[in-house]
């Protein structure tokens, strides 16, 4: 079956770093998007990765490791304004995305 | 400015009524999909569609219903038959259509269907 690990919920501060991780199973793999979502509201883009390795945008990175299933994101200088759900989401062999649960990320000042 | 626009943001429905949520883009996106949200769990497909005039069901598509008669509009239904209908519903486009890379998502900002 096809599955997303990612943590429920994650605390940081003001100004620090923080990493979401996300493990995946799927059938077939398209890459793997990352989503901000503010509660109530629409999810956005935030990143896709599709080879190995680090892609950097602003404040956020994503990271991915096909051959462990598995991406993280990164936040640097955090700020209040980050404060949401992070949705980890591959592509399987259909470009279908499977969606993981969500992180919800609050920060603290 | 282009976007999806979803109507309405919150709708209230008796035990047994139909209702229809609107889902209109003008971004000129080929595709256009329904999803489901609920706490704790990760969107759900109802229906997707490439093209016009064709659509498919997604992973929970059971008492739900759509159309695709315009590039711009992919209404939902969700019917009598839907047995837990109270969710938080997204509707999302993205530029291509046919059997590839499908791209990214924009979605719109959501319908709340509450079912007294």
């Amino acid at each position: 079956g096809q599955n997303i690990d990612q943590p429920t919920e994650m605390t940081a501060t003001e100004g620090a770093i923080v990493q979401i991780n996300c493990t995946y199973q799927t059938s077939g793999f398209n890459g793997l998007f990352w989503y901000q979502q503010h509660a109530g509201e629409a999810p956005t883009f935030l990143s896709y990765n599709v080879l190995d390795g680090l892609e950097e945008k602003g404040r956020f990175s994503s990271f991915l490791s096909r051959s462990k299933g598995y991406s993280y994101l990164l936040l640097k200088e955090l700020q209040m304004k980050d404060s949401a759900s992070y949705l980890c989401a591959p592509m399987d062999s259909n470009y279908q995305l499977i969606w993981g649960a969500g992180t919800k990320l609050i920060i603290k000042p | 400015d282009g976007g999806i626009t979803q109507s309405p943001k919150y709708l209230f429905r008796k035990e047994g009524q139909n209702v229809t949520l609107s889902c209109e883009q003008n971004l000129n996106h080929d595709a256009m999909y329904w999803y489901r949200q609920d706490p704790g769990q990760g969107l759900r497909l109802i229906y997707y569609s490439q093209i016009v005039n064709d659509f498919q069901k997604g992973d929970i598509a059971e008492g739900y219903s759509v159309s695709r008669e315009k590039k711009e509009s992919f209404p939902l239904t969700v019917t009598s038959a839907q047995k837990n209908p109270t969710a938080f519903y997204l509707c999302a486009s993205s530029i291509y259509g046919v059997a590839g890379v499908t791209g990214e998502l924009f979605f719109g900002e959501g319908s709340r269907l509450t079912v007294l």
